[in-house]
């Protein structure tokens, strides 16, 4: 079974400056995908970040960031210039899909989470 | 507006009461599933359907049932709760098809409290 780790269930840092939230999965698979969600004390699970697992490029959002390393099965954000509204828990989720019927559907496996605090 | 929806947001209950949590989706998404929230263990998939009347057990489906009788609607269904199951629950759904763009859209979960 495919599991996700998130080894730091707290990590704060200063606004304006930058913080590194750490994932680890295991799985067998080459073909796969992963996401970090962004859950504010709204509840609300908002989409941060998606990487493939096929593409060696890391991906980009504005201030957020990945590092994925797929020989380690590492997949760590990295948020910059940190601001107060992002403040909330962190997710580490992975995808992969099976095909069933010519549907293809597969469900997120998610991290423990991590929940940041950003100072003022 | 494309949304999931749920409700009730909020419940408390008592334990062997029966209750049912509506959700709905507005995205003509094929892929539909629940999952619950616990502390120290992220969320975890309950039940999935692939389409109308294909439902399928995720991680944790024990004393939980689903259906899938149209396309925009994902019920889930305690029969009889009991304090375990006092959890947050998000109802989730997403086009099928491989691709990381097919994202899964969440509800805004319905904490249920059963005493």
């Amino acid at each position: 079974a495919q599991t996700v780790t998130q080894s730091q269930p707290e990590m704060s840092v200063q606004e304006a400056e930058t913080v590194t939230l750490s994932c680890t999965y295991d799985t067998s698979e080459s073909d796969y995908y992963l996401f970090w969600y962004k859950q504010p004390p709204s509840r609300q699970m908002i989409l941060v970040i998606r990487q493939e697992a096929y593409k060696q490029q890391n991906a980009t959002e504005n201030r957020f960031s990945v590092n994925f390393q797929k020989a380690a099965k590492s997949f760590s954000l990295k948020i910059s210039d940190s601001q107060l509204g992002d403040a909330a828990m962190y997710f580490c989720a992975y995808r992969i899909d099976a095909n069933a019927g010519g549907t293809s559907y597969g469900k997120l496996t998610f991290g423990q989470g991590t929940i940041l605090t950003v100072h003022p | 507006e494309a949304q999931v929806t749920q409700n009730p947001r909020y419940l408390i209950t008592v334990t062997g009461k029966k209750l049912t949590v509506t959700c709905s989706q507005n995205m003509n998404h094929e892929y539909m599933s629940w999952y619950r929230q616990d502390p120290g263990l992220g969320l975890r998939q309950i039940y999935y359907s692939m389409n109308v009347e294909v439902t399928d057990k995720g991680d944790v489906p024990e004393g939980y049932k689903v259906s899938r009788k149209e396309k925009r609607n994902f019920p889930l269904i305690l029969e009889s709760p009991s304090p375990n199951q006092t959890s947050l629950y998000f109802c989730a759904s997403r086009l099928s098809g491989s691709s990381s763009y097919n994202e899964q859209f969440f509800g805004p979960g319905t904490r249920l409290t059963v005493l």
